[in-house]
């Protein structure tokens, strides 16, 4: 089955650590981004990515990296410079705009990972 | 910043009821989407709208647009317990654009 796999699931951190979350989708999808999630919130932008070898920042891109080498694959590194790292991260994908098919941006989405700073 | 609020942000009905949530936004769109968002899960796409429709069906779900006063509203009709959820707008500006969330109504229904 095609889809989104995010792990870890949970993952606890020490302060001053720097983590990486994973990101894999074998839907064929061009773009990727990544989502921050706080309580009770809606979804803010960290990252996107709308084709391999590239990526914008979005929102709130401050304390994180990402990197795209494949088109299947879009890590997140929470660094040690993100202030308030605790949050769920959802990583999601679209089709984007070399597969021909209609792009309307609707986003396939992972289960997510919870990070904890400890 | 958020470019789609939802009202009300939290919702109780009984099993059978219907539930109505309201999206604004706030600049010109491409289309607007609804998600639902099972607690501590990922979103799943529900419904989308372009700009120049104003109603969506399906299933038990619908939708209208109203790009004069920049809203939409989505109506799940026939509660049942399993619909309890946090649903959001997410809206983007042009065809495959990157969308923009809404904080999100949690809806919860009692059997």
């Amino acid at each position: 089955d095609g889809g989104i796999t995010q792990s870890p699931k949970y993952l606890f951190r020490k302060e001053g650590q720097n983590v990486t979350l994973s990101c894999e989708q074998n839907l064929n999808h061009d773009a990727m981004y990544w989502y921050r999630q706080d309580p009770g919130q809606g979804l803010r932008l960290i990252y996107y990515s709308q084709i391999v070898n590239d990526f914008q920042k979005g929102d709130i891109a401050e304390g994180y990296s990402v990197s795209r080498e494949k088109k299947e694959s879009f890590p997140l590194t929470v660094t040690s410079a993100q202030k308030n790292p605790t949050a769920f991260y959802l990583c999601a994908s679209s089709i984007g705009f070399t597969s021909g098919r209609e792009n309307t941006g609707e986003l396939f989405f992972g289960e997510g990972s919870r990070l904890t700073v400890l | 910043s958020q470019q789609g609020e939802e009202d009300p942000q939290a919702l109780s009905i009984q099993e059978g009821e219907n539930a109505t949530m309201n999206c604004s936004y706030k600049t010109s769109i491409n289309n607007l989407q609804w998600y639902r968002q099972n607690s501590g899960r990922g979103l799943v796409h529900l419904i989308l709208i372009r700009s120049n429709e104003r109603e969506k069906h399906s299933g038990r779900l619908r939708v209208t647009l109203d790009t004069s006063k920049k809203s939409s509203s989505l109506l799940i009709t026939a509660s049942r317990a399993a619909d309890t959820a946090s649903y959001f707008c997410a809206t983007s500006k042009a065809a495959g654009n990157k969308l923009t969330f809404g904080g999100g109504t949690r809806v919860l229904v009692k059997p």
